[in-house]
């Protein structure tokens, strides 16, 4: 059975850093592009960045350029975000989610993991 | 703002048909990127419900179906049920800028 369980959320002052992990379980990791898309609570969904099977390939919400490093090692099956220069408007819930392809772009999401919370407040 | 547009509320009887739109423009939709649909329940993680612009994972009901036509997509439920009641979301790629993933602003399902 496929599972995505991420982690590393919290609580964190305007201008902090953080680093969300997603440890992938049930299927060939490497196999697959990975996404983060997060949700401000009562919100719409908003992608935050893509990765493929190996991570050659990368993209960026425009929001985030600059500021967010997504990154994945396989031989650990996890997938990471790296956030820096964090704002107030990054508050959200952070989803991993695994793509029906080698590449991030193009297809769907077959499996989500259930989220960590990023608070970012003074 | 959400680069595809979706109506923020649909509803219906339980048995009705109810469609949902998805509008886009030429950039994502009409350059024929294939549009995918999320069903999230209330306090749930999104859930892949149609994929490939009409393609069902399995386990998905026939009920829900979908299509696309030049900038715009829809997704139909046929004989909704309680069990619908949802947000709906569509999904797509962009290819302005560098490209992005785009998503739609979401569109809550109320069975009366």
């Amino acid at each position: 059975e496929v599972h995505l369980v991420e982690s590393g959320g919290g609580v964190v002052r305007p201008g902090g850093s953080l680093r969300l992990s997603c440890v992938a379980s049930g299927f060939t990791f490497e196999d697959y592009g990975m996404n983060w898309v997060r949700q401000v609570p009562g919100k719409g969904l908003e992608w935050v960045s893509g990765i493929n099977w190996n991570g050659g390939g990368t993209g960026y919400a425009y929001s985030v350029k600059g500021r967010f490093t997504i990154s994945r090692d396989n031989a650990k099956n996890s997938l990471y975000l790296q956030m820096n220069s964090l704002r107030a408007e990054d508050t959200a819930l952070y989803y991993c989610a695994r793509i029906q392809s080698l590449e991030w772009e193009l297809s769907g999401a077959d499996y989500w993991g259930q989220g960590t919370l990023v608070t970012v407040s003074s | 703002q959400s680069v595809l547009t979706q109506p923020p509320s649909v509803s219906g009887v339980p048995g009705q048909r109810v469609t949902i739109s998805c509008t886009g423009s030429s950039s994502n939709i009409g350059a024929t990127y294939d549009v995918h649909w999320y069903q999230q329940l209330p306090g749930r993680a999104p859930k892949l419900l149609i994929y490939g612009n009409s393609n069902r994972p399995s386990g998905v009901p026939d009920r829900f179906s979908g299509s696309r036509s030049g900038t715009s997509a829809s997704l139909a439920i046929t004989g909704i049920q309680a069990e619908d009641e949802a947000d709906y979301y569509c999904q797509s790629y962009d290819n302005s800028l560098s490209g992005s993933i785009v998503f739609g602003g979401g569109t809550k399902l109320t069975v009366l």
